[in-house]
């Protein structure tokens, strides 16, 4: 058990919805990274945050968006959602913004029909 | 041609065997990653490494800094080793990690 919490573990929604992911950091952690991992791009970094600002943004949508609240704990919002989108979405963190290890989440399975 | 490229893509061995997966990557690194995640999916950060070589029971972790190439090996290999194993750098510019597609190693009993 890493100590990242992500919610929910499966979601089944159909295109055109939104939908919210949470994740819930290491106790102590300050940054947040999200990922997406699809059949046919393998894992891809989507976008980090740092103690609740926006610190790097990878290969993320227009249609994704992204926070970090006070407490620490990360949404990603999917909206429009497309058959494309459906993949594995990880989230990790790690103790600051720089070089240090990274401790993933179990992932929401997310399925579009 | 990908930043991060692993070999081989699939891996069969016998238990027992001694395993080594390679990662070659084109750019300028602060950190190099080995993951594993099992067939359920969830991802274990096994190393961090930014020189050298480290060590964690029957794992063993190298890089070369200068060749731009880490290797990673399990010795005595078991079938509850069978997963894919993920090579993932940070980039010297910045936090993001960019991924190997991966290998997947399977253990035969």
């Amino acid at each position: 058990d890493s100590g990242v919490t992500q919610t929910p573990k499966h979601l089944i929604t159909a295109t055109g919805q939104r939908v919210t992911l949470r994740c819930s950091p290491r106790s102590g952690d300050l940054s947040v990274y999200w990922y997406q991992q699809s059949l046919d791009q393998g894992l891809q970094f989507l976008i980090q945050y740092y103690n609740g600002e926006e610190r790097a943004k990878g290969n993320i949508l227009e249609r994704f968006s992204a926070q970090q609240f006070p407490d620490l704990h990360s949404e990603l919002n999917l909206s429009s959602l497309e058959l494309g989108d459906s993949a594995l979405y990880f989230c990790a963190s790690s103790s600051s913004g720089g070089a240090h290890e990274q401790y993933f989440g179990p992932g929401t399975r997310l399925t579009v029909t | 041609k990908n930043e991060v490229e692993q070999s081989p893509q699939n891996l069969t061995a016998q238990e027992g065997e001694f395993i080594t997966i390679n990662c070659s990557y084109s750019v300028g690194i602060s950190a190099l990653h080995w993951l594993q995640q099992h067939p359920g999916g969830g991802i274990v950060s096994l190393f961090m490494l930014s020189s050298g070589k480290k060590k964690h029971g029957r794992l063993i972790a190298t890089i070369n800094i200068q060749e731009k190439h880490s290797s990673l090996h399990i010795t005595a290999s078991h079938p509850r080793d069978s997963a894919v194993y993920i090579c993932a750098v940070r980039e010297a510019s910045g936090s993001r990690l960019t991924f190997g597609e991966g290998t997947q190693l399977t253990v035969n009993p």
